[in-house]
This record gives structure tokens, C-alpha cells and sequence, in this order.
């Protein structure tokens, strides 16, 4: 199975407040789970990424969970700003091919 | 660092035309780039692999003769979408692998919206 399932959809929360997007894959041989941020008629731009052999990496106010067993991971944004408002992708690739699958995308309001 | 640029930004061509796009990686080498494609309030597809010095590999569904792929060199891939048609109106994004800096590590152009009237 090459899907990577994302949820929610569309996500809104207050500013200063936790942002949360999960996602889940199948394929066992994925070995590096990027996050993409992506602003409207952009291409979209790496926030932080980890490889299975982390449960956790976090980079400022960006953080991913990575549960292996479950295989899900999850992007969690402390203290979201309005200006963190965008589309949130995450991938799934295995590193000797590089090809990336994405998930269904994230549309995150932070409101002020 | 490891910026990664595509021309033209947009383009509207007629139907039956061809159209070409360019994606470079400014600051770094990249033996592999990667072409996706985004519909509207969707999610990437990968559409082919490009790897410099030999021919792409297509994704499954994906019309190799449609959708030409050069990668000349280590700096530069091409896709010339061929008689382009309405359906091939979408936003077409690359992306280059740094072998040097990582092997994971994918930076994305800015993209190029597609028009097709």
C-alpha cells in the first residue's frame, strides 16, 4: 500500500493555541515521514521531518510524534500564529527512491 | 542554500500547443529531481522521476509521450507537457533531491500554474 491517510481536513484554532494533525500509512518499508507547509499558489516548503528511529523531534515550535507500531505520526504547532495559517501536507517516502506520497492536506485557520 | 526555481511561473497556452517548463537548482547538484502535480485544493501526485543522464521514470497512469522529462544536467530537468488539452490545466511543481547535503531532504520549487484554453 503506497497511501498516506491525513485527517483532519480542515482544522481552526485560536491563537496561541495547539494545532494538531495526524496522519497514518501502511507501507512498513516508508523510512522518512516529512511535514510540507504550503501558502496558496506556492510550492510547498519543508517544516521538519524524522525517520523511524526517533519517537519524537521537535524544532521550535513544530514537533512530530512518530509511533511506529501504529504507524502514525502527527505534526504538532505550539503556540499557533495566524501567520501559521496555510496547507499542511505530510509524505511518506523510502529513501532509496526518494518518491514522496502525500497526504490529503491539512487547511489550518489560526484565528486571532 | 538549496534553492530550487521554476520557469515560467505561469503560462497559458492554447489547445494542441506545447508547452515547456524548467525547474534548477541554483545552489546545489541534484542527480534526481522529482515532478508533481496539483489540482486545485488537492494533494501532490507524483508524476516521474528525472534522473540526470537517463531517461525518466513515469508514475503509474501517467502518459510518458504527454508529459516529456529531460534531465540534461545536474542543475536542470525539463517537462514539456505535448498537446496540452483543458485536462492538463493544473500546478506543476518540482523538486531536487541534495545528494550531498542529505538524501532525504527534498526542496520544492515555487511551482507553475498551467492554463489550458
Amino acid at each position: 500500500q503506497q497511501q498516506v491517510k491525513q485527517s483532519p481536513q480542515s482544522l481552526i484554532v485560536q491563537k496561541g493555541g495547539i494545532s494538531i494533525i495526524n496522519c497514518a500509512y501502511e507501507n512498513t518499508a516508508f523510512d522518512y515521514f516529512p511535514w510540507y507547509q504550503q501558502f496558496p499558489g506556492k510550492g510547498p516548503a519543508l517544516l521538519i521531518a524524522i525517520r523511524p528511529d526517533v519517537s519524537e523531534k521537535k524544532e521550535g515550535r513544530f514537533t512530530i510524534s512518530f509511533n511506529k507500531s501504529a504507524k502514525q505520526f502527527s505534526l504538532h504547532i505550539m503556540d499557533s500564529q495566524p501567520g501559521d495559517s496555510a496547507t499542511y501536507f505530510c509524505a511518506a517516502s523510502r529513501s532509496n527512491t526518494g518518491k514522496l506520497i502525500f497526504g490529503q492536506g491539512t487547511t489550518l485557520q489560526v484565528k486571532p | 542554500g538549496a534553492v530550487v526555481s521554476q520557469h515560467p511561473s505561469w503560462v497559458i497556452c492554447k489547445s494542441g500547443t506545447s508547452v515547456k517548463i524548467e525547474c534548477r537548482s541554483l545552489d546545489f547538484q541534484a542527480t534526481t529531481m522529482f515532478w508533481y502535480r496539483q489540482f486545485p485544493k488537492q494533494s501532490l501526485m507524483l508524476m516521474a522521476t528525472s534522473n540526470e543522464g537517463s531517461k525518466a521514470t513515469y508514475e503509474q497512469g501517467v502518459e510518458k509521450d504527454k508529459f516529456l522529462i529531460n534531465h540534461a544536467s545536474l542543475t536542470l530537468s525539463t517537462l514539456t507537457v505535448t498537446s496540452a488539452h483543458p485536462e492538463d490545466s493544473s500546478f506543476y511543481i518540482c523538486s531536487a533531491r541534495d545528494w550531498v547535503l542529505s538524501t532525504d531532504t527534498q526542496y520544492f520549487g515555487p511551482g507553475t500554474r498551467l492554463t489550458v484554453l
